[in-house]
């Protein structure tokens, strides 16, 4: 029962440096998406897919990138960590069509930049 | 544009008490509205969900209802027990996204 898996769990980072969060499902879910949750919030979307070779931004995109090669897997970037990146991470998935759908989370990355 | 507006926590109550956890949202269209718990250094995992106006969502004991005339999904449990301390997200989903509220912890006391 894999479900959605994201590595790595914790994670520090130097200011400036950069790193991939990866982020897999096996449900065959069209769609994924990376969400941040900061201490005492909710979470906010930071880029979402809805295929292969599909992305899109969310309300918080700004020092992340994303790609979606395969079904599969939708791993995010961060290219200059910043203080202000830290949170955690939060990937998900879900099988959407004209019904709705239900969204399923991965156990979260813990970031921390320094 | 669409939100989320949930209480403010923490809520304490003792274990057998009645929880009721507020939730209003604001969107355009007819979304989906769920109820998601986050245990202590876990990811979140859904808790109920309800599609359509009127609809009731339940599920451990949990349960809320769509109400379109007052744009509001509010949790309630009869009685509530230690291993429902949680963090509680109220989200409403539109287009395929799921837009949260800020989370609303509860503690339970024996």
């Amino acid at each position: 029962n894999a479900g959605v898996t994201q590595t790595p769990k914790f994670r520090i980072l130097k200011i400036g440096q950069s790193m991939t969060l990866q982020c897999t499902q096996d449900m065959n879910h069209n769609y994924m998406y990376w969400y941040r949750q900061d201490p005492g919030m909710g979470l906010k979307l930071i880029y979402y897919s809805v295929g292969a070779g599909i992305t899109d931004k969310g309300e918080v995109p700004n020092g992340y990138n994303v790609s979606r090669s395969t079904t599969e897997d939708f791993p995010l970037r961060l290219e200059l960590a910043a203080p202000s990146q830290t949170s955690v991470y939060f990937c998900a998935s879900s099988w959407a069509d004209r019904s709705g759908n239900t969204i399923y989370f991965g156990e979260g990355s813990w970031l921390t930049v320094v | 544009g669409n939100s989320v507006t949930q209480m403010e926590g923490p809520v304490t109550l003792s274990e057998e008490a009645f929880l009721t956890i507020n939730c209003t949202y604001t969107a355009t269209g007819y979304p989906s509205l769920f109820w998601y718990v986050q245990y202590p250094g876990e990811g979140l995992q859904l808790l109920l969900k309800a599609t359509k106006a009127d609809d009731k969502g339940s599920n451990k004991g949990f349960e809320a209802t769509y109400r379109k005339e007052t744009t509001s999904f509010h949790l309630e449990k009869g009685s509530v027990q230690v291993s429902d301390s949680a963090v509680y997200f109220c989200a409403l989903q539109n287009a395929n996204k799921l837009i949260f509220g800020a989370g609303t912890r509860l503690a339970v006391h024996p």
